[in-house]
């Protein structure tokens, strides 16, 4: 079974600021997708980025790039120009290559930026 | 498209009571599934399903009966209500297999409280 774990319950930030979310996972498996969602106080789960592992090539989406480094298997979270709205819980998620595979989730971190 | 939709948003029940949850999706997806989120432990599964009539058991099944008469529709019911339950509920779906890379859309949640 595969196992994801946040090692950082709640992290705070200066707005504007760069800061670092960690995840790391367990897993025989060599191909998989791995995920980060947003969940702000709202409650709606919020795809942020997503990095397929055959591809060496970090992902990123405007503000928010990952470190994914497949042989430590970890996968870390930066945001850049934090910004109030990042404000949010964050999970990190994984995924085996194959249909019908379940979604496995990390425990969490609660994001704060403060102004 | 309104993407996932699930009812009731809020719900309180008493021990013992039973009800159903319900979650329904317009974007064609084949796999459905439920979630519960509790504090400092993530998201986790309870039951998903990969098509109409094929439902299977997550991590945490008990309690919890699930069927999939049609593709847009996954309805999760408690049998006997009980504190334990007492959670956040997300419906989420997806694409089975090829094409996209397995986002998962979510539903925007029910908070239920067992007294």
């Amino acid at each position: 079974a595969q196992t994801v774990t946040q090692s950082q319950p709640e992290m705070s930030v200066q707005e504007a600021e760069t800061v670092t979310l960690s995840c790391t996972y367990d897993t025989s498996e060599n191909n998989y997708y791995l995920f980060w969602y947003k969940q702000p106080p709202s409650r709606q789960m919020i795809l942020v980025i997503r990095q397929e592992a055959y591809k060496q090539q970090n992902a990123t989406e405007n503000r928010f790039s990952v470190n994914f480094q497949k042989a430590a298997k970890s996968f870390s979270l930066k945001i850049s120009d934090s910004q109030l709205g990042d404000t949010a819980m964050y999970f990190c998620a994984f995924m085996k290559w194959t249909s019908g595979s379940r979604l496995t989730f990390g425990e969490g971190t609660q994001l704060t930026v403060n102004p | 498209n309104a993407g996932v939709t699930q009812t009731p948003k809020f719900q309180v029940l008493k021990t013992g009571q039973s009800m159903t949850l319900q979650c329904a999706q317009d974007m064609n997806h084949e796999y459905m599934s439920w979630y519960r989120q509790d504090p400092g432990m993530g998201l986790r599964l309870i039951h998903y399903s990969v098509g109409a009539g094929i439902t299977d058991q997550g991590e945490v099944p008990n309690g919890y009966n699930v069927s999939r008469s049609t593709t847009e529709d996954f309805p999760l019911r408690l049998l006997s209500a009980a504190p334990s339950q007492t959670s956040v509920y997300f419906c989420a779906s997806r694409i089975l297999s090829g094409g996209a890379s397995y986002e998962q859309y979510f539903g925007p949640g029910t908070r239920l409280t067992v007294t």
